[in-house]
């Protein structure tokens, strides 16, 4: 059972980077999947911000992607978020997802979800 | 862009009843599209795949329809459990993964 955990600090300032890290466990990362981060402003739907793949390609939301970075650490087990230049409209829940890939297919839709990190923007 | 427009905002039932949710894609998506349950302070949960696929462990009241642009969660007999919010969820190619913006199921 693939389990994903996210991990960060809860307030950045304006202005900042915003870094969280999602730990996967009972499976690794550099099995053949897409890795998201997706976020939820409080109150609001759902955004998707990017994906990585174990090789390091990735792809991002347009309408954030001058701010995004996306990084794995196969040594850890784990990959990563930078939003730089954070407002407060970048207030939200923050999750790490997975979208399955098999046999060089991969699925739309995603199929394992960590619990959520509120990360709150504000001085 | 493909823009998912979920009906109604909110639905407003008692256990027991049948709840129909719609989702409307601006363009044909074919069968690639998702729905989601999510409860309060909890990650989504996948619910349907390939518009009428459920997931693992999802119970057979759930039940997914269409292709092109209209598609429906339904809930045959509603449960306490099911009162929650409801997303759908496509791919394309830009601008990537976009969801509607959710139907909320409350109680009666």
């Amino acid at each position: 059972q693939v389990q994903l955990q996210e991990s960060g600090p809860g307030l950045v300032k304006p202005s900042g980077t915003l870094s969280l890290t999602c730990a996967v466990s009972g499976g690794s990362i550099s099995s053949s999947n897409w890795w998201s981060w997706v976020r939820q402003p409080p109150g609001k739907g759902l955004e998707w911000i990017g994906e990585i793949y174990h090789s390091g390609s990735t792809n991002y939301n347009p309408s954030l992607k001058s701010r995004v970075t996306i990084s794995v650490d196969k040594s850890k087990n784990q990959f990563s978020l930078k939003l730089s230049s954070v407002t407060a409209a970048d207030t939200a829940v923050y999750y790490c997802a997975r979208i399955y890939c098999s046999g060089g297919s991969c699925a739309y839709y995603f199929d394992y979800w960590g619990q959520g990190t509120l990360v709150t923007v504000s001085s | 862009e493909i823009v998912l427009t979920q009906s109604p905002a909110t639905l407003s039932l008692s256990p027991g009843e049948r709840a129909t949710l719609s989702c409307r894609a601006s363009q044909s998506v074919s069968s690639y599209l998702a729905w989601y349950q999510q409860k309060p302070g909890q990650a989504p949960r996948l619910l349907i795949y390939d518009a009428s696929n459920r997931a693992t462990g999802i119970p057979a009241r759930f039940s997914g329809s269409g292709s092109g642009t209209d598609f429906t969660l339904t809930i045959s007999s509603l449960e306490p459990e099911d009162f929650a919010v409801y997303y759908c969820q496509q791919r394309s190619n830009w601008p990537g993964y976009t969801f509607g913006q959710g139907t909320k199921l409350e109680i009666k």
